[in-house]
């Protein structure tokens, strides 16, 4: 089993929608969370870290669910900009500062 | 000018041949760290280093080899290349007093064939 598991896509969802992503860790150990945004051929940058009080970043939205190993994003009201993928980043305690990565999740903007 | 810088960018060399991937980054960050990514397979950790003479494997590491010339330098060499070493290398780094953000230089693309 994957340690960081991820829908890989593509979601193709119509600007002006909501469109939300979950992503399952293994590790009942990790204890820090963050969603990395990746463009084509490009690096990953972090998007947003995901704190257990879940937290609000304009039109993104990340959640925290300890007990079912999951967390989640929320991308209201879709730009054509919001294409990319959209990684999974989790890091487990005592495993030093290393994250583990999601696959990533493909997400399309339609005009 | 980037923070973190990867050269080169693309190369494409030979089954046998030694290569070096070089990173440089001007964020005075002790952290730095080499992943490689694979379609389907995400990133993965190659090598990392916390100080000049601190290097620690990663999940992959066979096959290449680091060198942390300075704290603002971190090479990767592959001594042998093979073409399932053929991917996309990033170059990372953070700061321990900044959390567990990364940062990531722009890739090498690396085709061995």
């Amino acid at each position: 089993r994957k340690e960081v598991e991820q829908d890989p896509g593509p979601f193709n969802v119509p600007e002006g929608a909501t469109v939300a992503f979950n992503c399952t860790y293994s590790n009942s150990a990790s204890q820090s969370f963050f969603w990395y945004r990746q463009d084509c051929r490009k690096e990953p940058k972090l998007l947003m870290s995901v704190y257990s009080s879940g937290n609000e970043d304009g039109r993104f939205t990340a959640q925290l669910n300890r007990a079912s190993q999951y967390i989640s994003l929320l991308i209201r009201d879709s730009k054509l900009s919001d294409s990319a993928t959209y990684l999974c980043v989790v890091n487990v305690l005592h495993q030093d500062e290393k994250l583990t990565f999601g696959t990533g999740t493909r997400l399309t903007i339609i005009p | 000018d980037a923070d973190v810088t990867q050269t080169p960018r693309n190369r494409i060399t030979k089954t046998g041949k030694r290569i070096m991937l070089e990173c440089s980054q001007t964020k005075g960050h002790d952290r730095m760290y080499w992943y490689r990514q694979d379609p389907g397979l995400g990133l993965r950790l190659i090598y990392y280093s916390f100080d000049v003479k601190d290097i620690n494997k990663g999940e992959i590491s066979d096959g290449y080899s680091v060198s942390r010339q300075a704290q603002a330098k971190f090479s990767l060499s592959l001594e042998s290349a093979i073409p399932n070493q053929t991917a996309l290398y990033f170059c990372a780094t953070s700061d321990p007093r900044g959390g567990y953000e990364q940062y990531f230089g722009p890739g090498t693309r690396l085709t061995v064939t």
